[in-house]
This record gives C-alpha cells, structure tokens and sequence, in this order.
C-alpha cells in the first residue's frame, strides 16, 4: 500500500518557534509538495521539489522554507511562527510527466501557533 | 493564470440518488489535467478521477463520471447512487506545470449524503 506519512497529526507551537514538518514517502517520486488548507481558500501550494535539493516557490512561500536532502523526504520549516500560520499543511507527492499522474497525499498535520 | 471555481459551498442529497458537484476552470494552456479528491473528516485526499485536456471520452470510474465540456470549460462530478460514506468535502483541481504536476485547488464544496 503506497503511502505519503507526515510526522504529526496534531501540532501546537507558540509565536516564534521554528517549526519542522515532516514528510516521507515510499513510492520513489521525484515531486513533492507542500499545500496549506484553509476553510473557504481550498489548498494552496507552499513549495515543491521535483528532485533532491531542488526547490521551488508556490503560490504562497513567505514565511516557509523545505528542505528536501533525500528523496523519500521533504520538509516543510516555519522559521519563526506566527498565528497566522494556523492551519491544516497536507504534503503530496507524484511521479514526473503528463497524463494521470495522480498526487498522493498524507493524512494532513494542523498545526495551531499560540 | 489558472483558476479553478467551484460555486457550491454545500450539498445535500438522498441517499442512493445521484449528485452533481460543479467545477469550472480557467487555462490557456492547451494540455491539461483535471483532478476531483475526495477529502473525508478524517482528513486525507483521496484521489476519484481524471481527465485529460484531449481525452474524447468523459472519465468513469465505478460510480463517479466526470461530465467534461470543454468548450465552456467545465469539469462536473456526478455521483451515482449516492452512499453516506460519500459525505465529504470534494475538490476539483488542475493539473499544470508540465512534468512538475502541481496541482491549482477549487475551494471545494462539502456534500452531505442524507438517509
């Protein structure tokens, strides 16, 4: 069964902590991402690598850094939080190409900054 | 730029009746992806169906179709038979990006299978 596995389903934080979010899959993608969910805006990319230490800007990178040293991982780094960083972060990944290349998704970590 | 919308913030429907959940999109691309997930309380996505820009025929997979127009660039989801273990939040998106497969998000719209 293949799988995509955050390290937390449930995180509390205070204002200006640095926050690390893990991520790991086992189907040897080369994409990963990292989305941020909140009510009524849908997902939204934060960042994706498609490759081991390749990076790039989603939608909404401020406030966010990755890190991706090895390929089953990637990680989502909240340098120093804030309470507008409230919100569910699901991390996917997908082979390269065209066509149906379908995202698979973890179960999703909330994270609540105070 | 793409967009994807989704005008259904809510849904209800009788259990074992179908329902058909509304997407639209915006791209100038000519080779795209359409994506619908379903993602129950529990949280995770899970992946229902795809569509291909040229694909000619309407995606189908078990009880969900994808009702594809593209010249008014909609990508509906209808459900057949509806179950209530259908009640969730659905997701259409858009896949773009070429080989990178990032994925654009309507805001979804939470559907409500009644008895």
């Amino acid at each position: 069964d293949v799988k995509v596995t955050q390290s937390s389903r449930y995180l509390v934080k205070r204002t200006g902590e640095k926050v690390f979010l893990e991520c790991v899959q086992d189907m040897d993608h080369e994409n990963m991402f990292w989305y941020r969910q909140d009510p009524g805006l849908g997902l939204r990319l934060i960042y994706f690598s498609y490759d081991v230490k390749m990076k790039e800007k989603g939608d909404i990178p401020e406030g966010y850094s990755v890190s991706r040293e090895k390929k089953e991982r990637f990680s989502l780094i909240l340098e120093s939080a804030s309470t507008n960083q409230t919100s569910m972060y699901l991390c996917a990944s997908s082979r390269p190409g065209t066509g149906r290349t379908e995202a698979f998704f973890g179960q999703g970590t909330r994270l609540t900054v105070v | 730029a793409q967009k994807i919308t989704q005008t259904q913030p809510g849904m209800f429907v009788q259990e074992k009746e179908a329902v058909t959940l509304d997407c639209t999109y915006d791209t100038s691309d000519p080779s795209y992806g359409l994506f619908w997930y379903k993602q129950p309380s529990s949280g995770e996505m899970i992946f229902l169906i795809y569509q291909g820009s040229y694909d000619q025929q309407n995606a189908t997979e078990g009880r969900y179709s994808l009702n594809f127009q593209k010249a008014r660039k909609s990508a509906n989801l209808v459900i057949s038979a509806s179950q209530l273990g259908d009640s969730a939040m659905y997701f259409c998106a858009m896949c773009y990006g070429g080989a990178t497969n990032k994925l654009i998000f309507g805001t979804g719209t939470l559907l409500a299978v009644q008895p």
